[in-house]
């Protein structure tokens, strides 16, 4: 069973610029989470995207957004990008209802200069 | 605001040698996660516990939840090299109704021959 994807794995963008992340979840997982890490602030929620609707979202600032398809796969987008967005980007799908595991992706390192 | 604090953050035990990371966290609790991170990688899932009194084993790595004392440990026995990592807790708020989760800081473990 192939496990989560997430496309680019690095990327640099320069500031203003915007980015958009892909991440395509475990085959029949309907629930996809997103989390930035960064050395000072840590892992912290992003949003979750569950059958196409967000259900959740983290205190981020609005220029960070996201959808799900009808695939389940998810994109991220940052627009206007900052040098404080350079972060690794990690996905993690589950199957929802009963089943608690959530399985992460390698993550997108974005480089913002 | 759900807080999870996780002690110590930085860990050197010798092969061979007992250890316990703790994980407190703030409010009340649906679920907690314990992750693993090695330099440059994603997260691996160890453990999901469900509820209180759970213990779960896998290897030399046992972990625990009382939720009353809203306390998780990850205990280590007779370590080796091979556990050198960065290890997470994570927890789901009650009530989140969505795969949201609050990340301590992580315990730095590096097992010393």
């Amino acid at each position: 069973k192939a496990g989560v994807t997430q496309t680019p794995r690095y990327l640099i963008k320069t500031r203003g610029q915007q980015v958009t992340l892909s991440c395509s979840p475990i085959s029949g997982h309907r629930s996809v989470s997103w989390y930035q890490q960064t050395p000072g602030q840590g892992l912290q929620f992003l949003f979750e995207y569950f059958s196409e609707t967000q259900r959740n979202k983290g205190n981020f600032p609005g220029r960070f957004s996201g959808r799900q398809f009808s695939n389940s796969r998810s994109e991220m987008n940052v627009s206007t990008l900052e040098l404080g967005d350079s972060a690794l980007y990690l996905c993690a799908s589950s199957f929802g209802g009963s089943s608690y595991e959530q399985y992460f992706g390698p993550g997108t390192r974005l480089t913002v200069t | 605001e759900l807080k999870v604090e996780q002690n110590p953050l930085f860990l050197s035990m010798q092969e061979g040698k007992n250890y316990t990371i703790y994980c407190n966290y703030s409010t009340t609790s649906d679920r907690l996660y314990w992750y693993r991170q090695d330099p440059g990688k994603s997260l691996e899932s160890l453990f999901v516990l469900l509820s209180n009194g759970a213990v779960k084993q896998e290897g030399r790595l046992m972990a625990s939840l009382d939720t009353k004392a809203r306390l998780s440990t990850l205990h280590i026995t007779a370590a080796v090299h091979d556990l050198s990592a960065t290890y997470f807790c994570a927890v789901e708020p009650s009530g989140a109704g969505s795969y949201q989760l609050t990340f301590g800081k992580g315990t730095k473990l590096s097992v010393i021959p």
